[in-house]
């Protein structure tokens, strides 16, 4: 089956700007979460969604913000971007089905540069 | 604060050794943990996971040792490959949480 999709591969915005980022997870999971990866600070939680609600929020700031459908396909939104946002947006799907494993399947991320 | 580390940054290995990656998490909390690979360019792929109620768990190539009470990962790769050239991180997830924290990862090389 098909993984988890994740578009664009890159985006190159200017500062202030804001950027919309997608995810589609497998086909069955339910719960995708997406995480940011920068060289300084490495993989970081950003939030969790399952069926279209936030369970779980990192210690980002309001400008990251995210949203699931009703098909579980995710998007998180970045508004009034900052250099430091530059990062590798990473969304994560799991079945979360009690006895079901509950590896987080990655897609390949999408490479955000602000400029 | 709580957090996943590693005790080394790169591990070089010469092709055909085990290699032998080591974690250390400090939330006895934690109930679930995961190995990852990632590779330039790709996203973090899934190894092997352990519950906390398991000491040990084998896949291919691939072992997971779990020692609760240093709190203490280590992920064993046997006959290390090329291929197993990559950054490999290990990741924790506490009980009644979804969000899984990731140590700063170790980059493992592979000497032909």
């Amino acid at each position: 089956k098909a993984g988890v999709t994740q578009t664009p591969r890159y985006l190159i915005k200017t500062r202030g700007q804001q950027v919309t980022l997608s995810c589609s997870p497998i086909s069955g999971h339910r719960s995708v979460s997406w995480y940011q990866q920068t060289p300084g600070q490495g993989l970081q939680f950003l939030f969790e969604y399952f069926s279209e609600t936030q369970r779980n929020k990192g210690n980002f700031p309001g400008r990251f913000s995210g949203r699931q459908f009703s098909n579980s396909r995710s998007e998180m939104n970045v508004s009034t971007l900052e250099l430091g946002d530059s990062a590798l947006y990473l969304c994560a799907s799991s079945s979360d089905q009690v006895g079901i494993d509950y590896g987080y399947t990655f897609g390949s991320g999408t490479r955000l540069t602000v400029v | 604060g709580e957090s996943v580390g590693l005790h080394l940054p790169t591990l070089s290995v010469q092709e055909g050794d085990n290699s032998i990656i080591n974690c250390a998490y400090s939330n006895s909390a934690s109930d679930y943990f995961i190995w990852y690979k990632q590779e330039s360019g790709k996203g973090p792929q899934f190894i092997i996971d352990i519950r906390s109620n398991m000491d040990k768990r084998q896949g291919q190539r691939v072992t997971v040792l779990l020692n609760k009470t240093v709190k203490h990962l280590s992920l064993q790769i046997a006959a290390t490959q090329p291929g197993d050239s990559a950054v490999y991180f290990c990741a924790e997830r506490r009980t009644g949480r979804r969000a899984l924290t990731f140590g700063s990862g170790t980059r493992l090389q592979v000497q032909p």
